[in-house]
């Protein structure tokens, strides 16, 4: 069945470093890509999402690009703060599918000062 | 306007009993969705609702699960006789439709002890 790993954390780094966090999925067809972020103490959101190969989504200084060739929707921020410190979740809704979403396990990001 | 509300936020019960867990969506969206948040599985899908099309109860893990959704709005989540396994946090989350790239809003969740 679909799947989507993304590499483990807790991912610790300085303010204004370059983050990256891997994400790779296993899917038939042309499924639909999404980064979620769940802040401490507060709910899951959407950060952002692609619907089909070679789109970019970007939010709040975030990047991802879908890479049909690689099967992968790595997330990316040139230059991070203390206030991205959050769990973020890599997941897809299958192609033909309604949205359910599948998703990785979570990569927690502490940024500090 | 309001978010997704789900109730309580926390909730502590003895192992063997019952539990039920509350979700209010956004007004006017059309699909719900549960969901199981814990340490050792990740987050899991439970049921979705769409209007008035029957539930896709797949991802439920046993019969002692069920969920309803009364008159489209809000849905109730029902464990019977609950066991330790079932700890996790509960999440619910609507979407103002059931296409696949649509965004979904998620609840801050219900936080589940089986003690």
């Amino acid at each position: 069945g679909d799947s989507v790993t993304q590499m483990e954390g807790p991912v610790t780094l300085s303010e204004e470093a370059f983050l990256t966090i891997n994400c790779t999925y296993t899917a038939t067809g042309y499924p639909s890509l999404f980064w979620y972020v769940q802040y401490p103490g507060e709910g899951l959101q959407l950060l952002l999402k692609a619907t089909k190969a070679d789109d970019k989504g970007s939010n709040k200084g975030f990047e991802a690009t879908y890479r049909k060739e690689t099967t992968s929707f790595h997330l990316e921020k040139g230059s991070v703060q203390v206030s991205d410190s959050a769990v973020y979740f890599c997941a897809l809704t299958p192609s033909g599918g309604y949205n359910k979403l599948i998703f990785g396990a979570g990569t927690r990001l502490a940024v500090h000062p | 306007g309001a978010g997704v509300s789900q109730s309580p936020s926390n909730k502590v019960t003895e192992k063997g009993k019952d539990v039920e867990l509350r979700c209010d969506p956004i007004s006017g969206h059309t699909a719900l969705y549960w969901y199981r948040q814990s340490l050792g599985q990740g987050l899991e899908f439970l049921i979705y609702f769409q209007g008035n099309s029957a539930p896709d109860k797949s991802g439920l893990p046993s019969d002692r699960f069920s969920a309803e959704r009364t008159g489209g709005s809000v849905s109730t989540l029902t464990i019977q006789r609950t066991q330790q396994e079932d700890s996790a946090v509960y999440l619910c989350a609507s979407s103002s439709n059931g296409e696949r790239y649509t965004e979904a809003f998620f609840g801050q969740g219900t936080r589940l002890t089986v003690v």
